[in-house]
């Protein structure tokens, strides 16, 4: 039982190049998140989907699409990346308790 | 919109002592949860809080759900070297409770010295 997991965990891009974070949860949860963590902000909520095929904006979700085609899969796509857009990315499942993955480190260049 | 306001921001302490950090909201929540998060790593859940008035222990750690559902409180005892991480707490409010969204606090470091 691997709880939730995130690939890859770090990454470099140029601006303006596009790459998509993959968030896997092996717990049957239907709810999943997407957030971003930058130094004095916490955790911010990009994107969530309470379930397959579904999904909806939190509260930073300009610069980011997901898809959740899969019920253990939830994935973030940034089309043209931007300097702003430098952060650790953490995925999280919930049933009730959200339990998160170990992150993803983007820096775009 | 509703905020979480953690405090302290920060805290420096000598090891085996006690360590208190809250959360106060103006919004009423269902759910209380604290989180720790260590360097390079997802945050943790560490305590779940359900019911106004509730307190729960796990280990060295015990947190209460205030009874005016508004603000919640974390103390760890006896403090040692591995507490040293950001504690973050989160809450739930009844509006979010069929998308299991969490409004997070803006988390205290806590640094122990040996």
């Amino acid at each position: 039982n691997a709880g939730v997991t995130q690939t890859p965990k770090f990454r470099v891009l140029k601006t303006g190049q596009s790459m998509t974070l993959l968030c896997a949860q092996d717990m049957n949860h239907e709810y999943m998140y997407w957030y971003r963590q930058d130094p004095g902000m916490g955790l911010r909520l990009i994107h969530y989907s309470v379930g397959e095929g579904t999904t909806a904006k939190g509260e930073v979700p300009d610069g980011y699409n997901v898809s959740r085609l899969k019920k253990q899969n939830f994935l973030l796509g940034l089309e043209s990346a931007a300097p702003s857009q430098t952060s650790v990315y953490f995925c999280a499942s919930s049933d009730n308790e959200q339990f998160f993955g170990p992150g993803t480190r983007l820096t775009v260049l | 919109g509703q905020q979480l306001n953690q405090s302290p921001q920060s805290m420096f302490i000598q090891e085996g002592e006690d360590v208190s950090m809250n959360c106060t909201s103006s919004s009423i929540f269902n759910t209380w949860l604290w989180y720790k998060q260590d360097p390079g790593e997802g945050p943790v859940l560490l305590i779940a809080l359900y019911k106004a008035g509730e307190l729960t222990s796990n280990g060295r750690l015990t947190a209460q759900f205030g009874i005016t559902r508004k603000d919640s409180f974390l103390n760890i005892s006896a403090s040692i070297p591995s507490d040293v991480g950001i504690y973050f707490c989160a809450a739930r409010g009844v509006g979010s409770s069929n998308t299991g969204k969490l409004i997070f606090g803006q988390g205290t470091t806590l640094q122990v010295k040996p």
